[in-house]
Order: C-alpha cells, then sequence, then structure tokens
C-alpha cells in the first residue's frame, strides 16, 4: 500500500501569517495518463471534510486563493498565504492513484 | 439541493452485519463512482472503499482492511449506494461518509492502477459502533 506522510503534525499559525504542509508518499503518485493523483482536504471541527485542492495544484470552486498546492511525484505541499482564524481544522493529504491513502493529518490552530 | 445523506449506522455485536445507505439527491447519480471513507473516534480518515459508475465498468475497489469483508453496491434507480459489511470486528468502529467521486480515469498501462477521483461532496456521516 502507499503511504501518506504529513509533516508537521500539528502547526499554530498567527492570523495573517503563512504556514506550509508537507506532504510524502511511498511511490510516485503520476500515473500514465499524465495526472498526478493527489488530494488536500480540509477538516473543521464538528464538520465533514472538504476537499481544497485536486491533482496537486488546481483549486477546487470555492475555495480562496490563499489557498495553494504544489510538488510532484512523491513530495507535495500545501501552502496558505495569509491564515485566517476559519483554517482552523485538520487537513489532509490523499493520494488516489491505487485505492486510496490519506495522510495523517496536519492539525492547524491560531495562535 | 445538492447531498448525499447516510443512514443505517449504530449498535452491533463483533461478527454481525449492517448494511449503511448514502442517498444521494440534486444531481444525477448514476453518473458517478461513489467512495466510502471512515473515521474512527478522535483518529484520521480512511478510505474504505468506492464503486465506479455503470458507464465505467461498475468496478468496486477496497481498502486491505475491509477487502472480503465490505461490499459496496448502488442501485441507481433510486440513486443509493450500498456499503454492506459483515464479520464486523471492534476496530469497524467509525463514523462512516459516503463520498461523491470524481472517479473517470483508466487503468495505468504499466502498474494496472485504477485511480480514485476526488471527493467533492460529502455527507454528514453515520456512526457504526462494533461492541458487545
Amino acid at each position: 500500500d502507499i503511504v501518506m506522510t504529513q509533516t508537521p503534525l500539528s502547526l499554530s499559525v498567527t492570523p495573517g501569517q503563512p504556514a506550509s504542509i508537507s506532504c510524502k508518499s511511498s511511490q510516485s503518485l503520476l500515473h500514465s495518463d499524465g495526472k498526478t493523483y493527489l488530494y488536500w482536504y480540509l477538516q473543521k471541527p464538528g464538520q465533514s471534510p472538504q476537499l481544497l485542492i485536486y491533482e496537486v495544484s488546481s483549486r477546487f470552486s470555492g475555495v480562496p486563493d490563499r489557498f495553494s498546492g504544489s510538488g510532484s511525484g512523491t513530495d507535495f505541499t500545501l501552502k496558505i498565504s495569509r491564515v485566517e482564524a476559519e483554517d482552523v481544522g485538520v487537513y489532509y493529504c490523499m493520494q488516489g492513484i491505487h485505492r486510496g491513502t490519506f495522510g495523517q493529518g496536519t492539525k492547524v490552530e491560531i495562535k | 439541493e445538492v447531498q448525499l445523506v447516510e443512514s443505517g449506522g449504530g449498535l452491533v455485536q463483533p461478527g454481525r452485519s449492517l448494511r449503511l445507505s448514502c442517498t444521494a439527491s440534486g444531481f444525477t447519480f448514476g453518473d458517478y463512482a461513489m467512495s466510502w471513507v471512515r473515521q474512527a473516534p478522535g483518529k484520521g480518515l480512511e478510505w474504505v472503499g468506492f464503486i465506479r459508475s455503470k458507464a465505467y465498468g461498475g468496478t468496486t475497489e477496497y481498502a486491505a482492511s475491509v477487502k472480503g469483508r465490505f461490499t459496496i453496491s448502488r442501485d441507481d434507480s433510486k440513486s443509493i449506494a450500498y456499503l454492506q459489511m459483515n464479520s464486523l470486528k471492534t476496530e469497524d468502529t467509525a463514523v462512516y461518509y459516503c463520498t461523491r467521486d470524481q472517479s473517470h480515469g483508466y487503468y495505468d498501462i504499466l502498474t494496472g492502477y485504477l485511480p480514485l477521483g476526488y471527493f467533492d461532496l460529502w455527507g454528514r456521516g453515520t456512526l457504526v459502533t462494533v461492541s458487545s
């Protein structure tokens, strides 16, 4: 199975400051169709998860442009350019190239 | 309104069975793959399995932890996806989410992998507790 490793596991950020989460996969997520099957989800407190980013860097509809995704192959990053109070929650990366595996999650809180 | 509503959760003894339902509304259910994701109390997310649309053969795949015990099916005429869970274990205790899966890819020509799509719509989840 493909293992997804996120770092850090927790992050405390001052509002208006940037934040970055790393996600590494144990195998390349590049498919022969040319797509890289890496997604980012956010689970806000008490809510179901919601999609932020798909295929490494495409923002889902309605997601603020302060969220951006980058990376390739096995190394990926989610960046929040200026953290806001509504961004608190647990962020998960997920690979979709073979069955599905989520990272352990990164809990983001506001200082 | 576009939504997914899970039902069928509850308390069940180890070794017994339970069937969850996911009722979709507001979109053409038959056009989409559906995935199930679970979350044990206080833990992270775990993908359980998916079923592709009939247009993509209705193929199913499962996580290793549930393969052979869980079965996903669909009734497009009713816009419902099912998760049949047999031989339940205490470690299956979790909130089970139904998701709409934007899966439209094909098998990788080198690895044979069949990709999942992104989950753009989630239900609120239903709690399954496996305990004696």
